[in-house]
C-alpha cells in the first residue's frame, strides 16, 4: 500500500523568506502527486499535481514542486512567501485508476513579519 | 452555487442525538468522499461512493451511516456518537475514470462537537 511521509510537522519562515516543504512518498510505480493547501477553518484547495512529464509542476499562488524518482520525493517550495500562505499544507498520492488519495500528516507552515 | 458545498459548518450534538451532515458537488463528477480530520491525526477516508455505489468503508463505526441518493449529493447520518467522534468531516468530490487523474474537490467542511 501506499504512504506518504511529511517529516515537518510545524514550520516557521518570515516574510519573504523561501520555502520548502518536504514530502516522501512510497509506491511501487509512479504515483500521481498531489499538495493541498488547507485554512484554519476550511476546506482543502489543489495547490498543484503531478502525473507525468516534466518533474517541475508550477501550481497556484507562486508555489512549485518537483518530482525527484531517485528520492521519492515531492517536495513543495515558493521562492518568497507571503503572510497570507500561512496555513496547513498536505502532501497526497493517488495510484493507477484507484479513486483513493493518501495524505501526509500535514505541515503547519507559520509566517513571520 | 460552485464547487462542493457542506450544511451546516457548525454542529453540536448530544450522545443520543440524530443529525445528518450534507454535502452537495456542482461540478459533474462521479466520485464523493467522505473524510474525517481530527486534531494531530492524518485525514482518514471513511466512505468512497462511485457513480452512486459505495466502493470503500474503512472499517467506519455504525454510529456513521451514508447514504448517497445520486452522484449529486452525499449524507453523512449520524447517531449514538461518542465524544471522540467530535472531529471536522470534509467532503470530496472527483471525476474518476482510467486516467488516474484523482484530483479531489473538497467542501468547507462540518465542524462536529459531541458533547
Amino acid at each position: 500500500a501506499q504512504s506518504v511521509t511529511q517529516p515537518d510537522i510545524h514550520i516557521t519562515v518570515s516574510e519573504g523568506a523561501s520555502l520548502e516543504l518536504r514530502c516522501n512518498y512510497s509506491y511501487g510505480a509512479t504515483p500521481y502527486l498531489f499538495w493541498y493547501v488547507q485554512s484554519p477553518g476550511q476546506g482543502l484547495q489543489l495547490l498543484l499535481k503531478y502525473f507525468s512529464g516534466d518533474t517541475l509542476v508550477q501550481g497556484i499562488k507562486g508555489f512549485e514542486a518537483e518530482f525527484k524518482r531517485s528520492q521519492s520525493s515531492f517536495n513543495l517550495r515558493k521562492p518568497s512567501v507571503h503572510w497570507s500562505d500561512a496555513a496547513e499544507y498536505f502532501c497526497a498520492v493517488s495510484t493507477g485508476t484507484a479513486s483513493k488519495l493518501t495524505f501526509g500528516t500535514g505541515t503547519r507552515l507559520q509566517v513571520t513579519l | 452555487e460552485t464547487g462542493v458545498t457542506q450544511t451546516p459548518r457548525h454542529l453540536v450534538m448530544g450522545m443520543t442525538n440524530k443529525k445528518s451532515l450534507k454535502c452537495e458537488q456542482h461540478l459533474g463528477h462521479n466520485a464523493m468522499y467522505w473524510y474525517k480530520q481530527s486534531a494531530k491525526k492524518p485525514l482518514e477516508l471513511m466512505f468512497v461512493y462511485n457513480f452512486k455505489e459505495q466502493t470503500e468503508n474503512n472499517s467506519v463505526p455504525s454510529r456513521f451511516s451514508p447514504e448517497c441518493p445520486n452522484s449529486s449529493h452525499l449524507f453523512l447520518h449520524l447517531h449514538t456518537l461518542q465524544p471522540e467522534d467530535s472531529a471536522l468531516y470534509l467532503c470530496a468530490s472527483s471525476q474518476v475514470g482510467t486516467s488516474g487523474n484523482n484530483e479531489q474537490f473538497f467542501g468547507p467542511g462540518t465542524r462536529l462537537t459531541v458533547l
